[in-house]
């Protein structure tokens, strides 16, 4: 069963504008990973934000994680046509040995 | 490094028929996963190996179903038989001793 559950399911935005997705989850945690899906394409690891952090940055990429609401966001700054795919959250209960993938939110980017 | 390998890329055989996917990790890596994706179940963990031993197949769905890691560049997932509702896309994916997973680009299955 999935145990990341992501929100919204679809979004689109344009060029441009930030993107907010969020990522709710059941039980305690390791860390909490985010992942990127081109259409067609294999998941591409984006960022990992472990349990006792609450923020992380990567280029455009910002990370959030509640521990207490059992929840985190992906935040894109500035976002581009590029940007244009699935992300997915995956929760992280094993040292990295075994992820559970939320059901991704689809995000298009209108140029 | 090229990555993890995935072949075939597409699969299309009919109902009854043996299927097997292949997967060759990125090499160094001692962890090798297998996934499904539909729609309709989202990404799921099938089964997983450390040093080329099966550590966790709570995720294969029914016996029609086997994985093999034979060595560390190679593993195999075997359908047999094949029925319509495994027609999913089929993702490996490989990682050392950190936390990240890399995937490989995917089989993408239909059994008709």
């Amino acid at each position: 069963s999935q145990q990341g559950e992501e929100d919204p399911q679809a979004l689109s935005i344009q060029e441009g504008e930030n993107a907010t997705m969020n990522c709710s989850y059941k039980t305690s945690i390791n860390n909490l990973q985010w992942y990127r899906q081109n259409s067609g394409r294999g998941l591409v690891h984006l960022i990992l934000i472990r349990s006792n952090e609450r923020e992380k940055h990567s280029g455009r990429l910002r990370v959030t994680l509640d521990t207490s609401k059992k929840s985190s966001s992906l935040l894109i700054t500035a976002s581009r046509a590029a940007d244009t795919a699935s992300y997915f959250c995956a929760t992280d209960h094993n040292a990295g040995n075994m992820l559970t993938f939320g059901g991704g939110t689809r995000l298009m980017v209108k140029p | 490094d090229a990555g993890v390998i995935q072949s075939p890329r597409h699969e299309v055989t009919e109902m009854g028929q043996e299927v097997t996917l292949r997967c060759k990790p990125i090499s160094g890596h001692d962890y090798l996963f297998w996934y499904r994706q539909t729609m309709m179940r989202g990404l799921e963990l099938l089964i997983y190996f450390n040093n080329n031993v099966p550590i966790d197949d709570s995720g294969m769905p029914e016996d029609r179903f086997s994985a093999k890691m034979p060595n560390a560049s190679f593993s195999t997932l075997k359908i047999q038989p094949s029925e319509p509702r495994d027609s999913a896309v089929y993702f490996c994916a490989s990682k050392a001793s950190g936390a990240t997973q890399y995937f490989g680009p995917g089989t993408r299955l239909l059994v008709l």
